[in-house]
């Protein structure tokens, strides 16, 4: 079984500046997805990024990023420019190749924006 | 555009009552469905999915059940309430495409006393 471990349960960054948060996966297969979702104080889970496992190239959106490390089971995700929208509990998440597989979650980082 | 709906959107039971949670997609056509539950402070746990009416694959051994009696109707029950289901539940749907992300409902919080 896919587990997913995000080793920060809380991080704090000053609005403007850069954080990154960490993730590490164990998986023994070599093709899969995984995912950063933001949970605002709403509790509604909105997707920030995906990364296909055999795409060697980062994915980017906007001010987010992420460091996509395969052989190391690593997927970090970085905010640049950090907002005050962007305090929120962000979850990463694995998924097999199967279409109809479900997420297997990380316990959160909860990231606080100071202003 | 697809849309999904929970509810109730709040429910308190008291221990050994009965629950059932519904969940409901709008604007498409034989969606992936799966049920997870976020408890205190922790990520969200898969439950249940199901890629059809009638076909529900469990995740985890525990005092809920699932049904789908319609394509785009997913239903989360239980005979009777332990304190530990206890959670936010939240219903999510995709088609089932290979990068597809899962689209989540607004979420049910549960709280059982």
């Amino acid at each position: 079984a896919q587990t997913v471990t995000q080793s920060q349960p809380e991080m704090s960054v000053q609005e403007a500046e850069t954080v990154t948060l960490s993730c590490t996966y164990d998986t023994s297969e070599s093709d899969y997805y995984l995912f950063w979702y933001k949970q605002p104080p709403s509790r509604q889970m909105i997707l920030v990024i995906r990364q296909e496992a055999y795409k060697q190239q980062n994915a980017t959106e906007n001010r987010f990023s992420v460091n996509f490390q395969k052989a190391a089971k690593s997927f970090s995700l970085k905010i640049s420019d950090s907002q005050l929208g962007d305090a929120a509990m962000y979850f990463c998440a694995y998924r097999s190749s199967g279409g109809a597989d479900g997420l297997t979650f990380g316990k959160g980082t909860h990231l606080i924006i100071q202003p | 555009s697809q849309t999904i709906h929970q509810w109730p959107a709040t429910l308190v039971q008291p221990v050994g009552s009965p629950l059932s949670l519904e969940c409901t997609v709008e604007g498409t056509s034989n969606p992936n469905l799966y049920w997870y539950r976020q408890a205190a402070g922790r990520g969200l746990q898969l439950l249940f999915y199901s890629v059809g009416i009638g076909q529900i694959s469990s995740e985890v051994p525990q005092n809920l059940s699932a049904s789908r009696p319609q394509d785009r109707q997913f239903i989360l029950s239980s005979k009777k309430l332990l304190l530990s289901d206890s959670g936010f539940y939240l219903c999510a749907w995709n088609l089932g495409l290979a990068v597809d992300e899962q689209y989540f409902g607004p979420g049910t919080r549960l709280t059982v006393t």
